[in-house]
Formats: C-alpha cells, sequence, structure tokens
C-alpha cells in the first residue's frame, strides 16, 4: 500500500456540487499539506496542517476548507465547485523534525474536474 | 516574499546528452534550504535533494549534479548523458516565509529526452 493515499483517484462533478477529497498517510508523519497543480502553474499550497489542532490557510485557499480528523488523516473540502477549480490535488506529508520538514511524500493525486 | 523562477519552460535533448535545469530563487532569509522534486510521466513527485545555503559545494548524486551558487542565488540541475527515464517535469522549491513553512515552487521545466 502507497505510503500516502488520495481518494478518489478521479473525479467529475458539477457545478455547486460539494466534493471532498480524503488522503490518509501510514508514515506517521505531523504535517500534512494539500497542493493544487495546473498546467503551466506549478504547485500551490492550498492549505496546511502542522499537527492534529493546527490548520493553517495557504496561497490559495479561497473556496476550499480542510478537516484533520486524525494524525493520518486530512481532507479538502470544495464546499461549492466552480469550473476553475478543475484541477489535479496533491495531498503530501512530512516530519515535524528540521532533518525531515519538508522532505515531502506526495500521494498519487486527485484529479477533480468540474463542469 | 519568496520566490522561485524556472525561466525554461520546456526542454527537449537528445538522450546521452547532458541537461542542465535552471532554478533561481529570492529569499529574505540567511540561511535556508532548496529543493528539488521530480514528477515523471506518471504523475507521482518524487523529492530528489535538499540542500542548506551554508553548504556551497555541489552535490553529485550518480548522473545527477545540482551547483548551489549564492552568489546568483542559483540552484541549478544537471544531468549528465541524459535519458529517457529522466523526461520528467522538475520543480525546484523552497520555504515559503523560511525556516520549515512550507515549500514555494517554481512552476517547473519539462525534459523530454528523445531516444
Amino acid at each position: 500500500d502507497a505510503d500516502v493515499t488520495q481518494t478518489p483517484r478521479n473525479r467529475i462533478t458539477k457545478t455547486g456540487k460539494r466534493i471532498m477529497l480524503e488522503c490518509s498517510q501510514t508514515k506517521g508523519h505531523d504535517r500534512m499539506y494539500w497542493y493544487r497543480q495546473d498546467p503551466g502553474l506549478g504547485l500551490r499550497l492550498i492549505y496546511y496542517s502542522f499537527d492534529v489542532k493546527d490548520i493553517n490557510k495557504g496561497e490559495i485557499s479561497d473556496g476550499y476548507s480542510v478537516s484533520r480528523q486524525a494524525q493520518a488523516k486530512f481532507s479538502l473540502s470544495l464546499e461549492s465547485a466552480i469550473p476553475n477549480q478543475t484541477a489535479l490535488y496533491f495531498c503530501a506529508t512530512s516530519d515535524n523534525r528540521v532533518s525531515g520538514a519538508n522532505v515531502l511524500t506526495f500521494g498519487a493525486g486527485s484529479r477533480l474536474t468540474v463542469l | 516574499a519568496q520566490k522561485v523562477t524556472q525561466a525554461q519552460t520546456e526542454i527537449s535533448v537528445v538522450e546521452k546528452e547532458d541537461v542542465t535545469l535552471d532554478c533561481v530563487y529570492e529569499t529574505r532569509d540567511t540561511t535556508y534550504y532548496l529543493f528539488w522534486y521530480k514528477q515523471p510521466p506518471s504523475g507521482e513527485l518524487v523529492f530528489l535533494i535538499r540542500r542548506n545555503s551554508f553548504d556551497e559545494q555541489n552535490e553529485i548524486s550518480g548522473r545527477y549534479s545540482w551547483n548551489f551558487q549564492k552568489s546568483t542565488s542559483s540552484f541549478n540541475f544537471t544531468i549528465t548523458a541524459s535519458q529517457v527515464v529522466d523526461s520528467a517535469v522538475y520543480f525546484c522549491a523552497l520555504p515559503s516565509g523560511g525556516g520549515n513553512t512550507p515549500l514555494v515552487f517554481g512552476k517547473g521545466t519539462r525534459l523530454s529526452v528523445i531516444a
């Protein structure tokens, strides 16, 4: 099994629908992140969490929310999806220790299409 | 603000050629880490290297080498004797707010190695 598992891997939905992308990890890492990838724009940070009680906005948090249900689980929600949220979404984890910080382990990605 | 620029959007080389991927960064910090990640056609993102700014020695790992120059704020990545399996999108990154804050990524360079 993958260290970081994202579900669903692919999703097509309609404008206005609520969507949840889930991420679970077996790395035992405290830090978890959601990034979005768009062609030509690289990866942009949506939200991140350094432990279960910690939630922080990233560069592009508008239109998204997250929940850190446990150390191993970090879900991303789109309350009312819009077409410009069509993208590839990555969950990632990293260690809290300085030696491991930002050495990210990524999930396989969730491709979301909003029609 | 911290910023990473990868000016080369796409590069195409013939197998066995050497290729250098450029990364220029901006940071307020006096010490910092720099990173490279690889995204092969399969889509997953893989950590390649992390370097600390106080260590300007070149890093070599097999056919991969990294040249870090603080004077020009560059952290370039060279692949020697490129192979088809090196075809991927490569991202350079550094902490967005210094220290162990989440990474800000460049827009990536797509490398195509032709047999």
